[in-house]
């Protein structure tokens, strides 16, 4: 399954609400899509998966919602460390794949 | 708290190889499965290999490295490793080995270890 992650980057200040979206070749199994944060120098964190489930420790302002084969991840309202690269990642479908990505920067 | 390190990354001339090893810490190693997944600023993040947990041995390999990469773990040492042989130029990467969650079979990744560096010199 290829995933197509938009837009590419997303430039907008703290305190903004930021939407991103990853859509599926095809549809993925049992809605497995996974939303992961990165920032420079650092691996990958789970953030989201089950499509809208949150992963132990992340704030409530990271949510996500989709199926089948459109998905998004929502930050209500940015902070500061909120400014990364966003993944997503389907596991439902063999093998599994990633997005490629979507940076979301300070305006 | 759960640690991974990997190390053994470098510079390789093409056609030869390396070997990988991922250090863990900080949680019950047989219990999970682990994989290694690769990143590169132009491909992103791609899957690499995995092995299952719960004291199985059973390997996955995506088809881009099948038949040159093989992925291993030493449970008494709470180790994994990553043979490449035959490596190209397009298996420059940074290598991160990662957790599976506790969900059997279902390959999520809740821990990823700082990465090691690959470099394909032809």
């Amino acid at each position: 399954i290829v995933l197509t992650q938009s837009p590419g980057t997303l430039s907008l200040s703290p305190g903004e609400r930021a939407t991103l979206s990853c859509g599926a070749s095809q549809s993925v199994s049992r809605d497995y899509l996974a939303w992961y944060q990165q920032k420079p120098g650092q691996p990958p964190r789970l953030l989201i998966y089950g499509a809208s489930t949150r992963a132990t420790g992340i704030p409530d302002r990271f949510s996500g919602r989709g199926s089948g084969t459109d998905f998004t991840l929502t930050i209500s309202r940015l902070e500061p460390e909120d400014f990364a690269v966003y993944y997503c990642q389907q596991y439902g479908n063999t093998p599994l794949s990633f997005g490629g990505g979507a940076k979301v920067d300070i305006k | 708290e759960v640690h991974l390190l990997e190390s053994g990354g470098g510079l390789v001339q093409r056609g030869g190889s390396l070997r990988l090893s991922c250090a863990t810490s900080g949680f019950t190693f047989t219990k999970y499965a682990m994989s290694w997944v690769r990143q590169t600023p132009e491909k992103g993040l791609e899957w690499v290999s995995g092995i299952s947990g719960g004291g199985g041995d059973d390997t996955y390999y995506a088809d881009s490295v099948k038949g040159r990469f093989t992925i291993s773990k030493d449970n008494s040492k709470s180790t994994l490793y990553l043979q490449m042989d035959s490596l190209r130029g397009e298996d420059t990467a940074t290598y991160y080995c990662a957790k599976e969650t506790a969900m059997i079979g279902v390959p999520l990744f809740d821990q990823w270890g700082q990465g090691t560096l690959v470099i394909v010199s032809s």
